[in-house]
């Protein structure tokens, strides 16, 4: 299986700073053949299902703001906010779809400072 | 509008089988891959298994032996069974659609929290 790690565990941020959370996977999961990293990010609040923002690491979902930017390549991955705001409060996940088990990240807790 | 609804019982005694339906609306469930995956309290999210409208099934390794998902393409659902559970298999249960196999889940239903006790 391909184990995915997340840092930091968690973070607090001033509303309209910028957020980075990491990821790395176990082995790369990036497809030769056609170039594309099989890694997502997902965003997940209280009480709700994850929500999927970004795919093949750095394609933004349709409807997710701006302020979200994936990046990386290979084994290393981060997702960034450029510019927190209140409603992003949420655990963030990422995922690999490159192979089966596809396995997420233990997660980040984003809280405001 | 895609929408998926999980329902099954809330409560499964050790040693059971936990039985769930995904009922899909908005979207015909067929040409769609169709997943099961669960999020123990307050922990992270675990990849069950998926399957495929044709009845292709991919399951997790780690619960391989116990899974059986299944669809039924008539009442646009989808099942999944797991045997012999134990209180580790405590979580809330999420059912989500993919494009492909290879894709991320990108449709989620609500979730549905099952418990394991006698």
């Amino acid at each position: 299986d391909i184990v995915m790690t997340q840092s930091p565990d968690s973070l607090a941020v001033s509303l309209g700073e910028r957020a980075t959370i990491n990821c790395k996977s176990s082995q790369s999961v990036l497809y030769s053949s056609n170039n594309k990293n099989y890694l997502a990010w997902f965003q997940q609040k209280p009480g709700q299902p994850p929500k999927l923002l970004i795919y093949w690491a750095s394609i933004r979902e349709s409807g997710v703001p701006d302020r979200f930017s994936g990046s990386g390549s290979g084994t290393d991955f981060t997702l960034t906010i450029s510019s927190l705001q209140a409603e992003d409060v949420a655990v963030y996940y990422c995922q690999q779809y490159y192979s089966s088990p596809f396995t997420f990240g233990p997660g980040t807790k984003v809280d405001i400072k | 509008q895609v929408q998926l609804q999980e329902s099954g019982p809330g409560l499964v005694k050790p040693s059971e089988t936990l039985s769930l339906t995904c009922n899909v609306s908005g979207v015909s469930i067929s040409n769609y891959y169709w997943s099961w995956i669960r999020q123990p309290p307050g922990t992270g999210l675990e990849w069950i298994g998926y399957i495929y409208y044709s009845g292709t099934t991919n399951y997790n390794p780690s619960l391989k032996s116990r899974v059986t998902v299944s669809i039924d393409t008539s009442k646009n659902q989808f099942s999944l069974q797991l045997n012999s559970v134990t209180a580790a298999d405590t979580a809330v249960y999420y059912c989500a659609r993919h494009y492909g196999g290879n894709l991320p889940p990108l449709d989620w239903g609500q979730g549905t929290l099952v418990t394991v006790s006698s």
